[in-house]
């Protein structure tokens, strides 16, 4: 199947810096990926589609200049989170989508498990 | 609104069967999804449904009834490893990916 990288797998940063999260498809190219972000015990919560080429969508709620998208490539999208608190903490999981027979199947990186102190 | 009803947790024995229920209300219905998702770690696909019926993938099947807006995941022959968090989606109208919250399940010897 295909494979999605994210870097880094694990960060930890003070509050009101920022970090940058990368995307990759490694053996396909994907014009559309999808940002999630997943707090313990609870479902994935879509953060914004990232297009590329374009500017991203983000989901009613997301605070598009505090969660900045960059979709410079076909293979590569990135997530800064910008001016992180404590309450960003969480694990950001990225995916793109693969045509499958009738319906696009998703394939999810690694994720990354943000902690801000 | 839309929603995506699963049980939080579910105990099961090693060797058993279990059925992972989830119903759906969407706008619009364009299939439904289980993923599987390791702590700590991204989900990975488990079975696709857009048509009425079951769908057999080895020791997991997955279950849609488009009318009732209803499926389960059933999974046979448990093994220790197949305790995971198990997530339901469906996709609606705009082809976006609705999520349940998951169900635990947890495997006891």
């Amino acid at each position: 199947g295909a494979v999605v990288s994210q870097h880094p797998s694990r960060v930890i940063c003070k509050s009101g810096t920022s970090v940058k999260i990368e995307c990759r498809s490694l053996d396909f190219q994907a014009t559309t990926m999808f940002w999630y972000r997943q707090f313990p015990k609870q479902s994935l919560m879509l953060m914004a589609t990232s297009n590329e080429g374009s500017k991203a969508t983000y989901e009613q709620g997301v605070e598009k200049d505090k969660f900045l998208i960059n979709h410079a490539s076909l293979t590569l999208s990135t997530l800064t989170v910008t001016s992180a608190h404590p309450e960003d903490s969480s694990f950001y999981i990225c995916s793109a989508p693969v045509a499958g027979v009738g319906y696009n199947e998703q394939f999810f990186g690694p994720g990354t498990r943000l902690t801000v102190l | 609104g839309q929603n995506i009803d699963q049980p939080t947790e579910m105990t099961a024995t090693e060797g058993a069967i279990v059925q992972i229920n989830c119903t759906y209300q969407t706008s619009g219905f364009n299939g439904l999804f289980w993923y599987q998702q390791h702590a700590g770690e991204a989900p990975t696909f488990l079975s696709y449904n857009v048509l009425d019926g079951l769908e057999e993938k080895g020791r997991f099947s997955s279950f849609l009834s488009r009318s009732k807006g209803y499926s389960y995941l059933l999974l046979k022959e448990l093994q220790m490893k197949d305790s995971a968090s198990y997530l339901c989606a469906a996709l609606d109208s705009n082809y976006q990916l609705i999520w349940g919250a998951g169900t635990k399940l947890i495997i006891k010897p």
